[in-house]
């Protein structure tokens, strides 16, 4: 079974905190993704990545940045969290038309 | 900005009716279409995806794609109460899987 763990389901930061989300997949993909996802809204993709230090910014890069040093980790940077970052993450691969989400990550700026 | 529009809803159908999902797109050059369900605090789940002009069945779902109307729609027939759920479009063109804002199915017993 294809796996993509995000390694932090639930966290609260505070505001101007830096913030670290991080996923790991295991099938060896070269596209990685990350979204939030807020109500009404459906999936935002913030940034996507097609090889190990490739990135692309999808339509909502602002305030965010990531990381991709290895091939089977994908980290989502929040430099200085703010209120308005309050969502639920999710970070997916993938390998030609199949997309393989992990669990989120929800979090919390107070 | 590359769109994909879906109404919200919710979308009330009775138990054993089909219920229709619709979805528009606004980039043109879009090659695959799909259909995620997702429940209430879970990570969406493919249900199907879908790249020629047509109809595309899998058991109860179908999948119909109109590219010159640039809209794809998702029929559940025999709606079951287990598929009141959040129904995601999503779009690819290129790498990029663009989703639309979702439709909350709803079916009562």
């Amino acid at each position: 079974d294809v796996k993509v763990t995000q390694s932090s389901r639930y966290l609260v930061k505070r505001t101007g905190e830096k913030v670290f989300l991080e996923c790991v997949q295991d099938m060896d993909h070269e596209n990685m993704f990350w979204y939030r996802q807020d109500p009404g809204l459906g999936l935002r993709l913030i940034y996507f990545s097609y090889d190990v230090k490739m990135k692309e910014k999808g339509d909502i890069p602002e305030g965010y940045s990531v990381s991709r040093e290895k091939k089977e980790r994908f980290s989502l940077i929040l430099e200085s969290a703010s209120t308005n970052q309050t969502s639920m993450y999710l970070c997916a691969s993938s390998e030609g038309n199949t997309i393989y989400f992990g669990e989120g990550s929800w979090l919390t700026v107070v | 900005q590359k769109e994909v529009e879906q109404n919200s809803g919710p979308l009330s159908v009775p138990e054993g009716a089909i219920a229709s999902l619709n979805c528009t797109y606004s980039d043109r050059g879009s090659q695959s279409f799909f259909w995620y369900r997702q429940y209430s605090g879970k990570s969406p789940e493919l249900i199907m995806f879908i790249y020629s002009n047509g109809d595309k069945e899998d058991g109860r779902f179908t999948a119909q794609l109109n590219k010159a109307s640039q809209y794809v729609s998702l029929l559940i027939r025999d709606s079951q109460p287990s598929d009141s759920a959040t129904y995601l479009c999503a779009v690819r063109a290129g790498n990029m899987l663009t989703f639309g804002g979702g439709t909350r199915l709803m079916v009562k017993p």
